[in-house]
């Protein structure tokens, strides 16, 4: 398809597995953006991907978040150890151009995580 | 603290009227704004932006307008249709100023609902 893929669309775990969430972007878009929206919030950044530069960071909420993303297309973000709180919808996004003034963000459908 | 807030979770309209979405923001840093809708189990889709330099965009049925001084939005939607139903998110970015002008800061949503 043409737009954002993730994988996958839902997954229940027990507290304390990791999990992977996958993002594939729009063939061509150099920017790459995971953000989740918790129950009732409004969507929290996590972490930015721009071709080969050092990625943003500074949204993970802990150190137990952990995202790559190889080859500049396909992103992974990893947790480890989950807890409840984890409990959200992730979303990645992907856009042409990293300024959110010329290029806007095109999101996926999300992976809804659910930690028992 | 919530940087971008949109403080009426829900509102119902009757179709063919107007809808009236509002957003306030704190940081006065931010120079770009954006409306994005969602669907149901489905991802946030860009909607219309409004950078600092304008106090209004127009697209079709849908309007922004931009008060810099009481830091606050509004996205109008004229005439309202029931497809309009969906949560519509404010967000913000420093779009023009450098910095985080990738990084969108976003509202917790309001819930339009739009009656035949």
């Amino acid at each position: 398809g043409a737009g954002v893929s993730q994988s996958p669309s839902n997954k229940v775990t027990e507290k304390g597995k990791d999990v992977e969430l996958r993002c594939d972007p729009i063939s061509g878009h150099t920017a790459l953006y995971w953000y989740r929206q918790s129950l009732g919030q409004g969507l929290e950044f996590l972490i930015y991907f721009q071709g080969n530069s050092a990625p943003d960071k500074s949204g993970l909420p802990s150190d137990r978040f952990s995202a790559e993303r190889t080859g500049g297309s396909v992103s992974t973000l990893t947790i480890q150890r989950t807890q409840q709180e984890d409990s959200a919808v992730y979303l990645c996004a992907s856009s042409l151009n990293y300024r959110t003034n010329t290029g806007e963000l095109f999101f996926g459908e999300g992976s809804r995580l659910t930690v028992l | 603290d919530q940087q971008v807030k949109q403080n009426s979770p829900s509102l119902s309209v009757q179709e063919g009227r107007i809808s009236i979405l509002n957003c306030d923001y704190t940081n006065s840093m931010f120079d770009y704004f954006l409306w994005y809708k969602k669907y149901p189990a489905e991802g946030p889709t860009f909607l219309i932006s409004i950078s600092s330099i304008k106090d209004k965009n127009e697209d079709g049925r849908f309007t922004v307008f931009l008060n810099k001084s009481a830091k606050h939005l509004s996205l109008h939607i004229v005439p309202s249709q029931p497809g309009d139903s969906a949560v519509y998110f404010c967000a913000a970015s420093q779009g023009r100023r450098g910095g985080s002008n990738y990084k969108l800061t976003f509202g917790k949503g309001t819930l339009l609902t739009v009656n035949p």
